[in-house]
């Protein structure tokens, strides 16, 4: 089992729409929480931080932190066509060990 | 200024050749990482270093070995490349290892194409 699952997609949405974006994670005893987007050939950027359940705005995104239920998610609202990339959940267990999901692309459609 | 920076962006080689990739960072951190990103975009760790000192050691071949002369640079050198060593190998920085809310910063990458 991956320590870190999504949904590689790709996930396509219309402009403007609401793009919701899933990860799960095996070690219940995970502390923190990271959402990373990757643009095609750049390096992965880091977008919002969550640490404590319920959740987390900041401007057109959302994170949300269950961790009863292992999962965290990402809500992009009024999607514009510069959010398209991959975005990544990652996950740290115990300091300094950081484990990435494989991703979801993402594509907003004009 | 750049505060992550890998030098080469791009390194296209023979199988069996030796190789090194440098990363600096200027953001004063004191730990470093390197990962392996395949081509379905797997980021995977390789290695972490704090403070000069080696923390994180994966499940990586012997012909991998990280150095990190002061804790701004850690380099990569890879020794006998082999085509599944293709990948972007990107180098990350952070305040501090120990805190479990450090955001890592990640350099550019360098794409390593081995023929």
């Amino acid at each position: 089992q991956k320590e870190v699952e999504q949904n590689s997609g790709p996930l396509s949405v219309p402009e403007g729409a609401i793009a919701s974006l899933n990860c799960t994670y095996s070690d219940r005893g995970s502390q923190s929480f990271f959402w990373y987007r990757q643009y095609s050939g750049k390096s992965p950027e880091l977008i919002m931080s969550i640490y404590s359940n319920g959740d987390k705005e900041d401007g057109r995104f959302t994170a949300q932190l269950n961790k009863a239920s292992q999962y965290v998610s990402l809500l992009i609202r009024d999607s514009q066509p510069s959010d398209s990339a991959t975005y990544l959940c990652a996950v740290n267990n115990r300091g300094n060990q950081f484990y990435f999901g494989t991703g979801t692309s993402l594509t907003v459609i004009p | 200024d750049t505060a992550v920076s890998q030098t080469p962006k791009y390194l296209v080689t023979q199988m069996g050749n030796d190789k090194s990739i440098k990363c600096e960072q200027n953001l004063g951190h004191d730990t470093m990482y390197w990962y392996k990103q395949d081509s379905k975009k797997f980021l995977k760790i390789m290695f972490s270093y704090n403070n000069k000192e080696l923390i994180i050691n994966e499940t990586v071949p012997n012909r991998f070995s990280p150095k990190s002369p002061d804790k701004a640079h850690l380099n990569l050198h890879i020794n006998s490349l082999e085509l599944g060593d293709s990948a972007v190998y990107f180098c990350a920085s952070s305040q501090d290892w120990e805190s479990l809310q450090e955001t890592q910063y990640f350099g550019p990458g360098t794409r390593l194409l081995v023929l």
